[in-house]
């Protein structure tokens, strides 16, 4: 059982270059998250997903953008990567009202 | 404005006593608790969840107590081990907000042999 999976699970960017970041849960979940985690910040939330074909902006979501491509993916778009923009990504899915479940993550720097 | 807050960055413990992490919350909406414990280089795993009709629950070596009337909660590990040593987060949700969740900053529990 995956779970939740992420890809890639480590980047390095230019300042300006865009990317994606894809993530894809097994477990039939509507909610879907990305996070990201920066030191002494915690787990901040960028974008969510309720249920397939509806996105929200979460805590900071300038510089990027989502699609929740289907039930089971949720990609995360940096268009022109900033260097503030270097963090641990983490997606996660859930069934409402119960705990996520969250991917390995991916360690992005924009240099 | 901070809705989930865990005011203590780190806390240390001797290997077989116990941990008390605590969290704060500001949104009276949240009806929903969880606490998630992180290693390096890796995602968060859920560890414990309360719901806000209960005030406590207890899993094993680990106990959370909600204080609504405080807007406190409060993650217990009786007997620390040395492999409980991670980051631990809190995290909130509510219906109103189809129950996204909203993370504090985390505590960093080092048990020591």
């Amino acid at each position: 059982n995956a779970g939740v999976t992420q890809t890639p699970k480590f980047q390095v960017l230019k300042t300006g270059q865009s990317m994606t970041l894809q993530c894809a849960q097994d477990m039939n979940h509507n909610s879907m998250y990305w996070y990201r985690q920066d030191p002494g910040m915690g787990l901040r939330l960028i974008y969510y997903s309720a249920s397939e074909g509806t996105t929200d902006k979460g805590e900071v979501p300038n510089g990027y953008n989502v699609s929740r491509l289907n039930k089971r993916e949720f990609s995360l778009r940096l268009e022109s990567a900033a260097p503030s923009q270097t963090s641990v990504y983490f997606c996660a899915s859930s069934e409402r009202g119960a705990q996520a479940f969250f991917g390995q993550g991916t360690r992005l720097t924009v240099v | 404005d901070q809705q989930v807050k865990q005011n203590s960055p780190s806390l240390s413990v001797q290997e077989g006593r116990i941990s008390i992490l605590n969290c704060d919350y500001t949104n009276s909406m949240f009806d929903y608790f969880l606490w998630y414990k992180k290693y390096p280089a890796e995602g968060p795993t859920f560890l414990i969840s309360i719901s806000s009709i209960k005030d406590k629950n207890e899993d094993g070596r680990f106990t959370v107590f909600l204080n609504k009337s405080a807007k406190h909660l409060s993650l217990h590990i009786v007997p620390s081990q040395p492999g409980d040593s991670a980051v631990y987060f809190c995290a909130a949700s509510d219906w109103g907000s189809n129950y996204k969740l909203t993370f504090g900053k985390g505590t960093l529990l080092t048990v020591n042999p």
